[in-house]
Parts: C-alpha cells; structure tokens; sequence
C-alpha cells in the first residue's frame, strides 16, 4: 500500500492564482480530512469527508473547495489563493477506531 | 472547547536517558488519543493511539498512557537515541462523522550523543 500520496509536495503561487492540492489514498478508508498546520496555531481542519458525495467543513473552510467523488481521491482547491493561505497542508484518511493516517504534505507560499 | 496543552515545548536530553513528554486535555469526553512524531519538514508519524477505555499502549521503546479523568496523557520513551529527535504531537478526537482531531502544539525533542 502507497498509504496517503499528496501532491505536489511544494507550490508557489501569486495572489489571486487558483490552483488544486491533491490527496489519494488506497486503504479503503471512508474517512478523509484536510488540515493545515501553522507556527504557533497547531494543525487545524479544513474540510472532512465520511464518504464519496459527502464533504463538511472544518474549522477554518473559507477560501477552500473539496469535492468526493470517489473513496480514493479528496482534492482540495484554492479558488483565489491568498498570503495568508502560505501555510503546509496535510490530508489523512482514517478508518474509524484506528487512528487517522496522514500523508508527507504540500508546502505552499502564496506571494 | 476542548484544548491540548503540551510541556515542555522543548528538551533536550543526553542520549539513553529515559524521558517522558505531557498532553493535557481540558474535556474528558475523548473518542481517542493519538501520538504523532514530526520530523522537520516531513509529514506525521501516528506512533500510538489510545482508546477512550484504555490506560495504555506499546510500541517498541514507546508506551502512552492515558487517564482520561485528570485529562492527562503520557508519552515514556525509553533509553533515548539520537534517531528519536523530532517534535511530539499529540491530538484528542471526540469521534463521530467528523473525527475532527484537536492538537497540542508539540514538544521538540533533541536526544544527543
């Protein structure tokens, strides 16, 4: 199993740019989540899936799009990326009593 | 609002030592409790995860505990080595549909040879 694959694993964008994270994950996990980790503020979620067709925000949603539309992929798009967006993005898939699983993250620099 | 506090922010050790890092959470009402390790810019490690019914889990030279009324969970490592420099996290769930973790800020370990 290649786990949870997210790409790419850097990306620098200008202002305004809309651009898409990518995350895959081939553990039949019917859970997944986004999250984005910045100095001092922990990891926070962005969005969450229970399944394909099923997406939910997190706690910090606004300026992010999520879509399922199958079990393995749950693709996270900035629509008009921001500065304060510069932040790395981890997605995880989670099986229910074991645990969340999370991939190597993206970096990403909004300009 | 649940909240995960972790001391110490930072240590460093010689190496072999035995060593403990502290998780604190404010509400009790926990799904689970999961470990994480980060090494610097690299993604998250899941070390140990521990159910809201149990008091403890293994792995290897790793074991956590959890005691879920004082809201305090554990990290023990054993005979430290250099290899286990990384920052600790740990990471409350209240389970459900959404599993939404709750996360310390981590601990930075530095074991020297």
């Amino acid at each position: 199993n290649a786990g949870v694959t997210q790409t790419p694993k850097f990306q620098v964008l200008k202002t305004g740019q809309s651009m898409t994270l990518q995350c895959a994950q081939d553990m039949n996990h019917e859970y997944m989540s986004w999250y984005r980790q910045d100095p001092g503020m922990g990891l926070r979620l962005i969005h969450y899936s229970v399944g394909a067709g099923i997406t939910d925000q997190g706690e910090v949603p606004n300026g992010y799009n999520v879509s399922r539309s199958t079990t393995e992929d749950f693709p996270l798009r900035l629509l008009s990326a921001a500065p304060s967006q510069t932040s790395v993005y981890f997605c995880a898939s989670s099986p229910d009593r074991r645990g969340q699983f999370f991939g190597p993250g993206t970096r990403l620099t909004v300009l | 609002k649940q909240e995960v506090t972790q001391i110490p922010a930072a240590l460093s050790v010689p190496e072999g030592e035995n060593l403990v890092l502290n998780c604190s959470f404010t509400d009790s009402a926990i799904y689970n409790l999961q470990w994480f390790r980060q090494d610097p810019g690299k993604g998250l490690t899941s070390l140990l995860l521990i159910q809201s019914s149990q008091r403890e889990q293994t792995s290897g030279r790793l074991n956590a505990s959890l005691d879920k009324s004082s809201g305090r969970s554990t990290l023990y490592i054993a005979a430290s080595q250099p290899g286990d420099s990384a920052t600790y996290l740990c990471a409350v769930s209240r389970g459900g549909n959404n599993r939404k973790l709750i996360w310390g800020l981590g601990t930075s370990l530095a074991v020297n040879p």
